[in-house]
Parts: structure tokens; sequence; C-alpha cells
């Protein structure tokens, strides 16, 4: 079984450059979350999406970032303009199902450097 | 207020010894469940453990094992006859409420090496 896919796995870009990310769950898996991973921290749930809704995305600086799952598989998160303080992993995980005890599978991640 | 502590930034472990990472959550619902992740060097995160606010036993999963104690609000992962593979980061994890959402919440992760 093919796991959670991202690209790009490395990205530098200047600040108030724009950058996105993309990420392909599990096939099946109806939720699928984006977290940011700063150096050091652990992850913080930027969005979660059930099918191609929405269904938290509080922590989600909405004013430059943006996210979609247009067809309710895969996924696009999108930062514009980048800051210095986005440089950190992009991680992208989905579950078969929502639910507490839901396993959540992650991808590889993609690491931002904003210069 | 931080919903989930790891305050063990880092711990040592001799090989085929056994060790217990420390988590404390906050929460005021009673449906909640908690997870145990390791982060290689690699990055990916490994799935370990789950175990659900109304479990009424201990999880446990091969060498890991989850001593959930629900008054005290923690969760401490056990891991038997440590591996050298074993060395990495590891994150207690939360999800709240028992709906779609369900909020996730990491703590900031202890770093486990284990000498040979």
């Amino acid at each position: 079984e093919a796991g959670v896919a991202q690209s790009p796995r490395y990205k530098i870009i200047e600040k108030r450059q724009s950058v996105a990310f993309w990420c392909n769950p599990i096939s099946g898996h109806a939720t699928l979350y984006w977290y940011q991973q700063i150096l050091g921290q652990g992850p913080k749930l930027l969005i979660q999406f059930q099918n191609n809704g929405v269904v938290d995305d509080s922590q989600l600086p909405k004013d430059r970032f943006s996210a979609e799952r247009l067809k309710g598989v895969d996924s696009t998160l999108k930062i514009q303009p980048a800051k210095l303080e986005d440089s950190a992993v992009y991680l992208c995980a989905s579950s078969l199902e929502p639910g507490l005890a839901a396993e959540a599978f992650f991808g590889q991640g993609t690491r931002l450097t904003v210069v | 207020a931080q919903k989930i502590t790891q305050t063990q930034p880092g711990m040592f472990v001799q090989e085929k010894e056994a060790v217990t990472l420390d988590c404390t959550y906050d929460t005021s619902d009673p449906s909640y469940g908690l997870f145990w992740y390791k982060q290689p060097s690699s990055g990916e995160m490994i799935f370990l453990i789950y175990q659900g606010s109304y479990d009424q036993q201990n999880a446990t999963e091969g060498r890991y094992s989850l001593n959930f104690q629900k008054a005290r609000k923690s969760a401490n992962l056990v891991i038997s006859a440590s591996q050298l593979g074993d060395s990495a980061m590891y994150f207690c994890a939360m999800r709240e409420g028992n709906t779609n959402a369900g909020k996730s919440t990491f703590g900031d992760g202890t770093t486990l090496t284990v000498k040979p």
C-alpha cells in the first residue's frame, strides 16, 4: 500500500514570495490533515478536511495560508506571502475515517526555509 | 495552557533496558484519545500506540505500553527492551471530542537516545 506522498521535499524561498505544497493521501482515506512543525516543537494542526470539506481550520493563518482539497483526494497548501517565521516542516497526514481512534498516517513532509 | 506536556526534552537509556517517557494532558472533554508517535531523523511520524479515555485497560503494542492514569491525566509511554533503532523523537498527542473534527494537539516531544 502506497503511503502519503508529499512534494516537494525541500523548498527555499525569499520572504514575501509564494509557495505551494502538494499532498496525495493514502487511497480511500477520507480525512486529510496539514500540520506545521517548527524546529524543536511538536506538529501544530493547520487544517483538517473530511472529503473535500473543511472541518477545522481554526489555527490556519488565513491572511496568508490557504488550502484546498477540491476532489476530496489530493490537497494543496499555499502560503502567500511567506514570512521568515513560516520556516518549518509541513506535514500531511491522512486517516481512513474521522473519529477519536483513527490512526493518522503521515507523509515525509516538506521542509520550507524562508530567507 | 498547554494541552499536552512532555517534561523530558531528552532521555538516555541503555540498550535492552526499559524506559518511560512522560506525558501529561489537560482537557475537560470526557471523550478523548491519546496517541504516541515516533519521529526518526528522517522526519516521518510513525504511529505507535493509542489509548481511549473510556478504555479500561492500558494499551499495549509489542514492546510499547501506555501507562494510563486518568485521574492524574497522565499517559506515559513505556518501551521495553530498548533497541538502537528506538533512538528518535517521541511525541504524545491528544484528540478531543466525539465529533468529526476531533481536534488534535501534540506535545513538544522527547528525544530518546539508546546507548549501546
